[in-house]
């Protein structure tokens, strides 16, 4: 089985540039997650969608960032316009039903630099 | 609020020695508690797991975590590194019976293997 795949990997833009990461979750996984982590900080929660709703949103750091889930398969998480604090490492996760019902599975992740 | 501490920012162990990870948790029940690993230029890898039962789990790669919940911690161990074991390591916490399944991250211990 594939596992969890992010594009790009890495990614360097100016400040008030855009940006979009994508994830493409493990086939048939209705939830998927997107967290972030800024260099010495810990792995911080953004959002949950199951299947094509956004299921929380709370740790979402403001209106600059938008994530959409159309279809209910991949995830794309847009930066727009980006800051120099937005410069992290952002994961996807997915999570599916039956025995690994609560166990997330993650990217490699999508290293965000803003310059 | 729930919270995750990892005590430990950076470790350098010898290969061959006995390693040991901290981690306690804030949470006003036992929550469903996770161990993951990221090797450079990896992805979060799940190493292990505790939901119930015997609170000693064994997880991959010869690791185990036991779980106390008198001392709220949910510490990691490997009687014997090995230099690929150098990475971070992340202690986590899920809510039991919560709609999102999102974990809470500890910020993570560094390890290094000295040969």
């Amino acid at each position: 089985e594939a596992g969890v795949t992010q594009f790009p990997s890495h990614s360097v833009i100016e400040k008030g540039q855009t940006v979009t990461l994508r994830c493409d979750p493990i086939s048939g996984h209705d939830n998927l997650y997107w967290y972030r982590r800024v260099m010495g900080k810990e792995i911080k929660f953004l959002l949950h969608f199951v299947k094509e709703s956004k299921q929380d949103e709370s740790g979402m750091p403001n209106n600059r960032f938008l994530a959409e889930r159309t279809g209910g398969t991949y995830s794309t998480l847009k930066v727009q316009p980006a800051e120099l604090e937005d410069s992290g490492v952002y994961f996807c996760a997915s999570r599916g039903g039956g025995t690994g019902a609560n166990v997330l599975t993650f990217g490699a992740g999508s290293r965000l630099t803003v310059l | 609020a729930q919270s995750v501490t990892q005590p430990d920012i950076h470790i350098t162990v010898s290969e061959g020695a006995s390693l040991e990870l901290r981690c306690n948790y804030s949470y006003g029940a036992t929550p469903y508690l996770f161990w993951y690993v990221q090797s450079p230029g990896q992805g979060l890898q799940l190493l292990l797991k505790y939901f119930s039962g015997d609170t000693l789990v064994q997880g991959i790669k010869g690791f185990e975590a036991e779980f106390k919940r008198s001392q709220s911690s949910f510490n990691l161990r490997k009687p014997s590194v090995h230099w690929s074991d150098a990475a971070e390591y992340f202690c986590a916490v899920s809510f039991r019976g919560g709609a999102t399944n999102k974990l809470i991250f500890g910020t993570g211990t560094l390890l290094a293997v000295q040969p």
